[in-house]
């Protein structure tokens, strides 16, 4: 049972354009929202995080949106790099820290020189 | 500086016998994490100290268990590796209360 989903493997995109990836999760009681980073061969890195009492948070180039009443987020990325390239990982956690986080599949981003 | 530092970074073993993966931080992060991580899947918990305080995930198998000597080091040890326990291994730390886990590089591992 999976309690956060990323149904999208794999997104493609052109330099310079906005990425989007998307993250859709069924436990109501996850409050504590993270997107991590991940090169191949290395361990994931945290990009931005955003708590249930907001809507939106932004960081450079990286914003992330949540939808509570739709259990939905989604991580913006503009413009997109070619070393934004890697798997993007949607987290969350039901207890406001990272004591235990439940991930997502991952979404493949490639940006396109 | 590499915060978390997961050694090997690869790690062949053989079919039954036993492995331990190292974990070592500089944080001073009190809680510490193993995950698991196939192919194309989502990383999976295994367990969590907080502090000395042990914590299992109800759907972690028996062949799993963990060592967490000091603060700063945490031992997973596979007592004995069947092929489908091939994967990366994962080691990820925080603070009380931080929200952001720091990974390691992981630990490649592969049963032959």
């Amino acid at each position: 049972d999976q309690q956060v989903k990323q149904n999208s493997p794999s997104l493609s995109v052109q330099e310079g354009r906005i990425s989007i990836l998307n993250c859709d999760y069924t436990n109501s009681m996850f409050d504590y929202f993270l997107w991590y980073k991940k090169y191949p061969a290395e361990g994931p890195t945290f990009l931005i995080s955003i708590s249930s009492i907001k809507d939106k948070n932004e960081d450079g180039r990286f914003t992330v949106f949540l939808n509570k009443s739709a259990k939905h987020l989604s991580l913006h990325i503009v413009p997109s790099q070619p070393g934004d390239s890697a798997v993007y990982f949607c987290a969350a956690s039901a207890q406001g820290g990272s004591e235990k986080l439940v991930f997502g599949k991952g979404t493949k981003l490639t940006v396109n020189p | 500086d590499a915060m978390v530092i997961q050694n090997p970074r690869y790690q062949v073993t053989q079919f039954g016998k036993p492995v331990t993966l190292s974990c070592s931080q500089t944080l001073n992060h009190n809680v510490m994490y193993w995950y698991q991580q196939k192919s194309s899947q989502a990383p999976k918990l295994l367990f969590h100290y907080y502090d000395k305080d042990f914590n299992n995930e109800a759907d972690t198998p028996d062949n799993f268990q963990s060592r967490r000597p000091n603060t700063s080091f945490c031992f997973l040890d596979i007592r004995s590796p069947g092929l489908g326990d091939a994967a990366m291994y994962l080691c990820a730390t925080s603070g009380l209360l931080r929200s952001e886990a720091f990974f390691g590089q992981g630990t490649r591992l592969t049963v032959v």
